[in-house]
């Protein structure tokens, strides 16, 4: 049973348009989540996190939503560069000192020149 | 500042083989996740290390073990190789978050993985 989903595996977008890529989970202990961006040959690279007791949080370019009734997280990227084109994994945790981080099975993005 | 270093990159043994992987932290932290990266799959938990313990094992059998030394590095250890083993096996590795009195969340911190192929 996925407590981790990513209903999109992959996604394509214009050069400088916004690209969302969206997450939703069944446990409803999670109350931690984080995105994080991996490049071919390389591991995943932490982007960006939201605890439960925000909604929205923002770090440059990147925006991740948290919709805790809807059990749904989003991530935005404004505006969306040819860098961007790796595969996006949200993954959560259960407690502030998580035991296990549950990852989904990743969206691909292409950002298309 | 050195990121969590994993070695070997590559590794390839036949079935029915033991394999050795190995994990260096981020100076400072203390506990060590691994993960199993099938191919076309996504990150499946493993095994979780905090101050030499394992504190938490994932849907694995018992042939998948590891350890953590006194400096916080790591070892993951395969026995009795499959050939469904071959996958990339990522270290990561996340510090004390104890700040100002409250709890704070701090994310995990992965190395590059090691490649495992089983022939």
């Amino acid at each position: 049973d996925q407590q981790v989903k990513q209903n999109s595996p992959s996604l394509s977008v214009q050069e400088g348009r916004i690209s969302i890529l969206n997450c939703d989970y069944t446990n409803s202990m999670f109350d931690y989540f984080l995105w994080y961006k991996k490049y071919p040959a390389e591991g995943p690279t932490f982007l960006i996190s939201i605890s439960s007791i925000k909604d929205k949080n923002e770090d440059g370019r990147f925006t991740v939503f948290l919709n805790k009734s809807a059990k749904h997280l989003s991530l935005h990227i404004v505006p969306s560069q040819p860098g961007d084109s790796a595969v996006y994994f949200c993954a959560a945790s259960e407690g502030n000192y998580g035991q296990n981080f549950v990852f989904g099975p990743g969206t691909r993005l292409s950002v298309l020149p | 500042e050195a990121g969590v270093t994993q070695s070997p990159t590559h590794l390839i043994k036949t079935r029915g083989q033991q394999a050795t992987l190995r994990c260096s932290p981020i100076s400072g932290h203390t506990s060590v996740y691994w993960y199993q990266q099938a191919l076309g799959l996504g990150l499946q938990f493993l095994l979780w290390y905090d101050e030499g313990e394992e504190r938490n094992r994932g849907n694995f059998p018992p042939r998948f073990s590891g350890r953590q030394f006194p400096n916080y590095s790591s070892e993951l250890n395969v026995n009795a190789l499959e050939l469904e083993d071959s996958a990339l096996y990522l270290c990561a590795t996340r510090g004390d978050m104890i700040g100002t009195g409250e709890v704070d969340n701090s994310p995990l911190h992965f190395g590059n993985g090691t490649r495992l192929t089983v022939t």
